[in-house]
């Protein structure tokens, strides 16, 4: 199954874009990749996934690299309500959800 | 709105003693699932369901028990034999196990030991 590595935590500034990296090496290609996030005390949020083009939605747009073994979360407008843990997920063989760390993003004002 | 609902969402287990925990979802989903999150951690698979009448262990099921009588519903026990019990629990769901669609979450139940 495909592992991601997330940094730990990152700061961003109140009304600046924050952009979330995440390492997939060994995604195979037809696993997608899952972006959520969990505000304390509640369940995680889904965010939006991708294959292989960008996505965008109203939350958040997804840039996968053209090799697939990375990707970036783009929150374009940081508000203080995006304090959250981010998770980056790639969908196991066994199409389960494997939720590691994440990233703690703090927006600050 | 369509949701998954989970109840309660606090809950206090004696010694020795079994606690149910629900989850109800409106979404028409196949798919269920229970998860487990200790502070700081990620959240680990304790049991998950394809369909009514059928469900499978996740990574860590040993002390929890579930049932699937009803679509819209899966219920999570944990039992006395789970010694360390203390957590928060997220149920989730998707359109089948096979689908790329999301998994979405409900608000959890978080369970403390009296």
């Amino acid at each position: 199954d495909a592992k991601t590595t997330q940094p730990p935590s990152m700061d961003c500034a109140e009304g600046r874009a924050a952009n979330l990296p995440c390492n997939h090496s060994t995604i195979s290609g037809n696993e997608y990749v899952y972006w959520y996030r969990q505000i304390h005390s509640q369940g995680p949020q889904y965010i939006i996934h991708g294959l292989k083009n960008n996505e965008t939605n109203e939350m958040a747009s997804l840039i996968i690299t053209e090799d697939r073994k990375s990707s970036t979360l783009i929150l374009p407008h940081a508000t203080l309500r995006d304090t959250a843990v981010y998770y980056c997920i790639v969908r196991g063989a066994d199409y389960k959800l494997s939720f590691g760390a994440g990233t703690t993003v703090t927006v600050r004002a | 709105d369509g949701g998954i609902t989970q109840s309660p969402k606090y809950l206090f287990r004696k010694e020795g003693q079994n606690v149910t925990l629900s989850c109800e979802q409106n979404l028409n989903h196949d798919a269920m699932y229970w998860y487990r999150q200790d502070p700081g951690q990620g959240l680990r698979l304790i049991y998950y369901s394809q369909i009514v009448n059928d469900f499978q262990k996740g990574d860590i099921a040993e002390g929890y028990s579930v049932s699937r009588e009803k679509k819209e519903s899966f219920p999570l026990t944990v039992t006395s034999a789970q010694k360390n019990p203390t957590a928060f629990y997220l149920c989730a769901s998707t359109v089948d196990k096979y689908s790329n669609q999301p998994q979405h979450f409900g608000d959890g139940t978080r369970l403390s030991i009296l």
